[in-house]
Protein backbone atom coordinates (compact mmCIF):
# COMPACT_ATOMS: atom_id res chain seq x y z
CA UNK A 1 0.00 0.00 0.00
CA UNK A 2 1.28 3.01 -0.94
CA UNK A 3 2.02 5.84 2.12
CA UNK A 4 3.82 8.06 4.39
CA UNK A 5 5.73 6.31 6.99
CA UNK A 6 7.37 8.13 9.63
CA UNK A 7 10.18 6.78 11.94
CA UNK A 8 10.51 6.53 15.13
CA UNK A 9 7.25 6.91 16.47
CA UNK A 10 9.09 7.66 20.00
CA UNK A 11 12.11 9.20 20.26
CA UNK A 12 13.88 11.33 23.17
CA UNK A 13 16.78 13.69 23.07
CA UNK A 14 19.09 14.70 25.30
CA UNK A 15 20.13 18.05 25.91
CA UNK A 16 22.16 19.95 23.71
CA UNK A 17 21.59 16.74 20.76
CA UNK A 18 20.84 17.07 17.44
CA UNK A 19 18.11 14.63 16.20
CA UNK A 20 16.52 13.55 12.63
CA UNK A 21 13.22 12.14 12.10
CA UNK A 22 12.47 10.06 9.49
CA UNK A 23 10.28 10.77 6.63
CA UNK A 24 9.48 8.75 3.46
CA UNK A 25 6.70 8.18 1.17
CA UNK A 26 6.01 5.77 -1.97
CA UNK A 27 3.15 7.95 -3.00
CA UNK A 28 5.21 9.87 -6.01
CA UNK A 29 4.11 12.86 -4.45
CA UNK A 30 6.03 16.19 -5.68
CA UNK A 31 5.87 17.71 -2.29
CA UNK A 32 6.64 16.97 1.26
CA UNK A 33 6.16 19.19 4.28
CA UNK A 34 6.96 19.06 7.92
CA UNK A 35 4.96 20.43 10.82
CA UNK A 36 4.83 20.59 14.38
CA UNK A 37 2.31 19.73 16.76
CA UNK A 38 1.90 21.59 20.02
CA UNK A 39 -0.82 19.96 22.84
CA UNK A 40 -4.34 21.44 21.87
CA UNK A 41 -2.66 23.83 19.26
CA UNK A 42 -2.90 23.15 15.56
CA UNK A 43 -0.18 22.01 13.38
CA UNK A 44 2.74 24.87 12.46
CA UNK A 45 4.57 24.74 9.10
CA UNK A 46 8.40 23.98 10.06
CA UNK A 47 9.73 23.24 6.54
CA UNK A 48 8.60 22.58 2.81
CA UNK A 49 9.61 21.06 -0.40
CA UNK A 50 7.95 21.34 -3.58
CA UNK A 51 10.92 19.73 -5.88
CA UNK A 52 14.06 17.70 -5.11
CA UNK A 53 17.14 19.74 -4.27
CA UNK A 54 15.07 22.52 -3.10
CA UNK A 55 13.01 23.46 0.16
CA UNK A 56 11.59 26.74 1.85
CA UNK A 57 11.35 27.56 5.47
CA UNK A 58 8.16 27.64 7.05
CA UNK A 59 6.60 29.63 9.75
CA UNK A 60 9.05 28.34 12.47
CA UNK A 61 11.67 27.24 10.90
CA UNK A 62 14.65 28.52 13.34
CA UNK A 63 16.28 25.58 14.97
CA UNK A 64 15.54 23.07 12.45
CA UNK A 65 17.08 21.39 9.06
CA UNK A 66 15.86 19.51 5.95
CA UNK A 67 17.21 18.35 2.80
CA UNK A 68 15.52 16.64 -0.28
CA UNK A 69 17.92 14.71 -2.34
CA UNK A 70 15.28 12.13 -3.58
CA UNK A 71 11.88 12.33 -4.37
CA UNK A 72 10.52 10.37 -1.93
CA UNK A 73 12.62 10.81 1.36
CA UNK A 74 12.31 14.56 3.56
CA UNK A 75 14.41 14.01 6.85
CA UNK A 76 13.94 16.65 10.06
CA UNK A 77 16.91 17.73 11.99
CA UNK A 78 16.16 18.89 15.28
CA UNK A 79 19.06 20.71 16.31
CA UNK A 80 20.14 21.93 19.37
CA UNK A 81 19.85 25.58 18.49
CA UNK A 82 15.99 24.82 18.94
CA UNK A 83 15.24 25.00 22.87
CA UNK A 84 11.61 24.06 23.15
CA UNK A 85 11.86 20.71 20.72
CA UNK A 86 9.03 18.51 22.79
CA UNK A 87 6.07 18.42 20.35
CA UNK A 88 4.82 15.65 17.56
CA UNK A 89 5.95 16.13 14.67
CA UNK A 90 3.89 15.19 11.61
CA UNK A 91 5.30 14.68 8.00
CA UNK A 92 2.94 15.20 4.72
CA UNK A 93 3.20 15.31 0.98
CA UNK A 94 1.10 16.05 -1.75
CA UNK A 95 0.80 15.63 -5.46
CA UNK A 96 1.20 18.90 -7.61
CA UNK A 97 -1.69 20.80 -7.95
CA UNK A 98 -3.32 23.62 -5.95
CA UNK A 99 -6.48 21.57 -5.30
CA UNK A 100 -4.79 18.08 -4.18
CA UNK A 101 -5.12 17.20 -0.78
CA UNK A 102 -2.14 16.60 1.53
CA UNK A 103 -1.29 12.90 3.11
CA UNK A 104 -0.14 12.68 6.52
CA UNK A 105 2.10 10.22 8.18
CA UNK A 106 1.31 9.22 11.85
CA UNK A 107 3.96 11.12 13.23
CA UNK A 108 7.09 11.26 15.95
CA UNK A 109 6.53 12.09 19.23
CA UNK A 110 9.94 13.82 20.06
CA UNK A 111 10.98 14.52 23.89
CA UNK A 112 13.64 15.86 25.72
CA UNK A 113 15.51 13.98 28.67
CA UNK B 1 -2.04 33.95 4.94
CA UNK B 2 -6.05 33.61 4.97
CA UNK B 3 -7.62 32.73 8.08
CA UNK B 4 -10.45 30.70 9.48
CA UNK B 5 -12.44 30.70 12.52
CA UNK B 6 -13.92 27.83 14.18
CA UNK B 7 -15.96 26.85 17.52
CA UNK B 8 -13.72 25.62 19.94
CA UNK B 9 -15.93 22.46 20.29
CA UNK B 10 -19.43 20.85 19.08
CA UNK B 11 -21.72 17.89 20.41
CA UNK B 12 -23.87 15.81 18.90
CA UNK B 13 -25.53 12.34 19.73
CA UNK B 14 -24.51 9.31 17.63
CA UNK B 15 -26.52 9.06 14.43
CA UNK B 16 -27.52 12.48 14.31
CA UNK B 17 -26.67 15.03 11.46
CA UNK B 18 -23.54 17.49 12.44
CA UNK B 19 -22.84 21.07 10.88
CA UNK B 20 -19.63 22.28 11.71
CA UNK B 21 -19.44 26.05 10.96
CA UNK B 22 -16.11 27.62 9.27
CA UNK B 23 -15.66 31.17 8.79
CA UNK B 24 -13.04 32.64 6.38
CA UNK B 25 -14.21 36.13 5.48
CA UNK B 26 -10.68 37.34 4.01
CA UNK B 27 -10.73 33.65 1.72
CA UNK B 28 -9.09 35.22 -1.79
CA UNK B 29 -10.53 34.15 -5.45
CA UNK B 30 -7.90 31.32 -5.54
CA UNK B 31 -8.31 29.69 -2.55
CA UNK B 32 -9.74 26.41 -2.08
CA UNK B 33 -11.44 25.16 1.19
CA UNK B 34 -10.05 22.07 2.49
CA UNK B 35 -11.62 19.91 5.76
CA UNK B 36 -9.27 17.67 7.74
CA UNK B 37 -9.69 15.88 11.05
CA UNK B 38 -7.55 14.44 13.74
CA UNK B 39 -8.00 11.52 16.25
CA UNK B 40 -5.36 11.72 19.22
CA UNK B 41 -1.57 10.77 18.51
CA UNK B 42 -2.99 10.57 14.65
CA UNK B 43 -1.83 12.28 11.55
CA UNK B 44 -4.59 14.88 10.39
CA UNK B 45 -6.67 12.80 7.70
CA UNK B 46 -8.20 14.14 4.69
CA UNK B 47 -12.09 14.90 4.74
CA UNK B 48 -12.91 16.98 2.08
CA UNK B 49 -12.52 19.69 -0.16
CA UNK B 50 -14.20 22.38 -2.28
CA UNK B 51 -13.71 25.80 -4.28
CA UNK B 52 -17.19 27.47 -5.25
CA UNK B 53 -19.57 24.71 -5.36
CA UNK B 54 -21.24 22.44 -2.84
CA UNK B 55 -19.24 18.75 -2.33
CA UNK B 56 -20.21 15.19 -1.43
CA UNK B 57 -17.55 12.35 -1.24
CA UNK B 58 -18.17 9.35 1.53
CA UNK B 59 -17.51 10.70 4.22
CA UNK B 60 -19.21 14.31 4.45
CA UNK B 61 -20.45 16.79 2.54
CA UNK B 62 -19.53 20.42 1.97
CA UNK B 63 -22.11 23.43 2.10
CA UNK B 64 -19.92 26.39 0.51
CA UNK B 65 -21.68 30.08 0.98
CA UNK B 66 -22.38 31.91 -2.05
CA UNK B 67 -19.69 34.41 -1.34
CA UNK B 68 -17.37 32.19 -0.07
CA UNK B 69 -16.79 33.85 3.28
CA UNK B 70 -18.24 30.54 4.76
CA UNK B 71 -18.75 26.90 4.88
CA UNK B 72 -19.73 24.37 6.66
CA UNK B 73 -18.76 20.51 6.95
CA UNK B 74 -21.85 18.16 7.47
CA UNK B 75 -21.79 14.54 8.55
CA UNK B 76 -24.77 13.42 7.83
CA UNK B 77 -25.32 10.47 10.49
CA UNK B 78 -22.40 10.73 13.65
CA UNK B 79 -20.90 7.73 14.99
CA UNK B 80 -18.68 7.07 17.81
CA UNK B 81 -15.64 7.08 14.84
CA UNK B 82 -16.43 10.89 14.10
CA UNK B 83 -15.02 12.13 17.60
CA UNK B 84 -12.00 14.04 16.03
CA UNK B 85 -10.69 17.47 16.08
CA UNK B 86 -11.99 19.34 12.48
CA UNK B 87 -9.95 21.56 10.79
CA UNK B 88 -10.90 23.78 8.19
CA UNK B 89 -8.02 25.37 6.51
CA UNK B 90 -7.54 27.62 3.24
CA UNK B 91 -5.19 26.18 0.56
CA UNK B 92 -3.12 28.55 -1.34
CA UNK B 93 0.36 28.22 -3.10
CA UNK B 94 0.59 24.50 -1.82
CA UNK B 95 0.55 25.66 2.08
CA UNK B 96 -2.26 24.61 4.30
CA UNK B 97 -2.46 26.95 7.80
CA UNK B 98 -3.78 25.05 10.41
CA UNK B 99 -5.99 26.47 13.30
CA UNK B 100 -7.27 25.39 16.56
CA UNK B 101 -9.81 23.35 14.52
CA UNK B 102 -13.23 22.31 16.26
CA UNK B 103 -13.18 19.34 18.53
CA UNK B 104 -16.73 17.02 17.55
CA UNK B 105 -17.73 15.14 20.68
CA UNK B 106 -20.18 12.39 20.16
CA UNK B 107 -22.14 10.52 22.43
CA UNK B 108 -24.23 7.34 21.81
Amino acid sequence: DGGITQSPKYLFRKEGQNVTLSCEQNLNHDAMYWYRQDPGQGLRLIYYSQIVNDFQKGDIAEGYSVSREKKESFPLTVTSAQKNPTAFYLCASTPRGEDQPQHFGDGTRLSIL
Amino acid sequence: DAKTTQPNSMESNEEEPVHLPCNHSTISGTDYIHWYRQLPSQGPEYVIHGLTSNVNNRMASLAIAEDRKSSTLILHRATLRDAAVYYCILRSFQKLVFGTGTRLLVSP
